[in-house]
């Protein structure tokens, strides 16, 4: 059963530095690319950084850049999520999601860690 | 770079069909056929519904249908069924990133 299980989140001071894992199961991680996406409370789902099944090409939104860092470990069949510099807009629950090489979907989704940035 | 414009909320009876429209620009939802659609219930992963415009993945209900013409998307439920009240996002590629979501749209079965 293809899985991926979010972990990570907490409550965090702002300025505070934060770092989000996605390990995935029941696939074979290092073929397919690799999505952060969160949803603060009452909005809706905003695409955050991707990163390509090898690691190499990375992107990020304008509102995370320069702040957050997307990386994974093939061997491990995990993505992370370092997070930097923390605000209180960055309060959402993050999920990760995959999207097959060569296409423009998320295919399969985890169920979300939540991040809540607060003094 | 602005999400993708979807009305707010979207109602029907049970059996009745709605669509939902997905408005975006040459740059994403008209430039090419990499729209998405994603259904969301509260706390739950979101569900992946309709991808490249009008395909639907293994053991999403024929009762979801997408298309596109020019820089709007749109995904219809007929038949609708109380199971289907949930937010649904329309997703895109774009030329300056690898996704760009949509403002979102709660469905209601009256």
């Amino acid at each position: 059963q293809m899985q991926l299980v979010e972990s990570g989140g907490g409550v965090v001071q702002p300025g505070r530095s934060l770092r989000l894992s996605c390990a995935a199961s029941g696939f074979t991680f290092s073929s397919f690319a690799l999505h952060w996406v969160r949803q603060a409370p009452g909005k809706g789902l905003e695409w955050v950084a991707f990163i390509s099944y090898g690691g190499t090409n990375k992107y990020y939104a304008d509102s995370v850049k320069g702040r957050f860092t997307i990386s994974r470990d093939n061997s491990k069949n995990t993505l992370y999520l370092q997070m930097n510099s923390l605000r209180a807009e960055d309060t959402a629950v993050y999920y990760c999601a995959r999207q097959e090489e060569g296409y423009y979907y998320m295919d399969v989704w985890g169920k979300g860690t939540t991040v809540t940035v607060s003094s | 770079q602005s999400a993708l414009t979807q009305p707010a909320s979207v109602s029907g009876s049970p059996g009745q069909s709605i669509t939902i429209s997905c408005t975006g620009t040459s740059s994403d939802v008209g430039g090419y056929y990499y729209v998405s659609w994603y259904q969301h219930h509260p706390g739950k992963a979101p569900k992946l519904m309709i991808y490249e415009v009008s395909n639907r993945p293994s053991g999403v209900s024929d009762r979801f249908s997408g298309s596109k013409s020019g820089n709007t998307a749109s995904l219809t439920i007929s038949g609708l069924q109380a199971e289907d009240e949930a937010d649904y996002y329309c997703g895109s590629y774009t030329s300056s990133s690898p996704f760009l979501f949509g403002t979102g749209t709660k469905v209601t079965v009256l």
